[in-house]
């Protein structure tokens, strides 16, 4: 069974430019995360979909992040524009319900 | 107060040594309690879900205190192999799960 799919594995792009990360959660997995993690640091939620319903988002930066996840399948998380700040790995993780979540690869971005 | 606090680290033990990791975490609500490990460069990916009552895997033993709001874990007979960062993870109910900081663990020959 294939695991959760990120693209592209590394970006990296100049400040103020735009980007977007897709992740194609494992088939049948109604709730997928997008995390944000720094070096040392553990993974940090920025946005939880339940099928396509996005039920928590209090911790993505809405006025630069967007993430979508239509049709409750695969979902993008774009950032308009990037800042230096945001250079981190990106994670999506997508999960049955409760259950533990499956984390894909990550996106290892760089901001220049 | 974070809401799940682990000890850094680093913990350099010799091969074959035991190691216990010990979590905090400040939501007495939680319910689901799980370990997760995380290679460098790589994704983090489940090691064991902690129960109630204690549970093993191998060499691997986790433990969850209610009362005081605290979770470990137990590695018996370090390998090289478990060299990883080890992060503890905490949810309550139908919420995301909330991960600590890691511990690093380095298991020396």
């Amino acid at each position: 069974e294939a695991g959760v799919v990120q693209s592209p594995r590394y970006k990296i792009i100049e400040k103020k430019q735009p980007v977007a990360f897709w992740c194609n959660p494992i088939s049948g997995h109604n709730t997928l995360y997008w995390y944000l993690q720094n070096l040392g640091q553990g993974p940090e939620l920025l946005i939880r979909y339940e099928n396509e319903e996005a039920v928590d988002d209090s911790q993505l930066p809405k006025d630069r992040f967007s993430a979508e996840r239509l049709k409750g399948v695969d979902s993008t998380l774009k950032i308009q524009p990037a800042e230096l700040g945001d250079s981190a790995v990106y994670l999506c993780a997508s999960s049955l319900g409760r259950a533990e979540a499956f984390f894909g690869q990550g996106t290892r971005l760089t901001v220049v | 107060r974070k809401e799940v606090e682990q000890d850094p680290g680093p913990f350099n033990v010799p091969e074959g040594a035991t190691v216990a990791f010990n979590c905090t975490y400040s939501n007495s609500a939680s319910q689901s309690f799980f370990w997760y490990r995380q290679d460098c460069r790589k994704e983090p990916k489940l090691l064991m879900s902690v129960y109630s009552s204690g549970n093993e895997d191998g060499r691997f033993t986790a433990q969850l205190n209610r009362a005081s709001q605290y979770i470990s874990l137990l590695i018996r007979d370090s390998k090289l192999s478990d060299s990883a960062t080890y992060l503890c993870v905490v949810n309550k109910g139908n919420t995301p799960l909330v991960f600590g900081k890691g511990t690093r663990l380095s298991v020396i020959a």
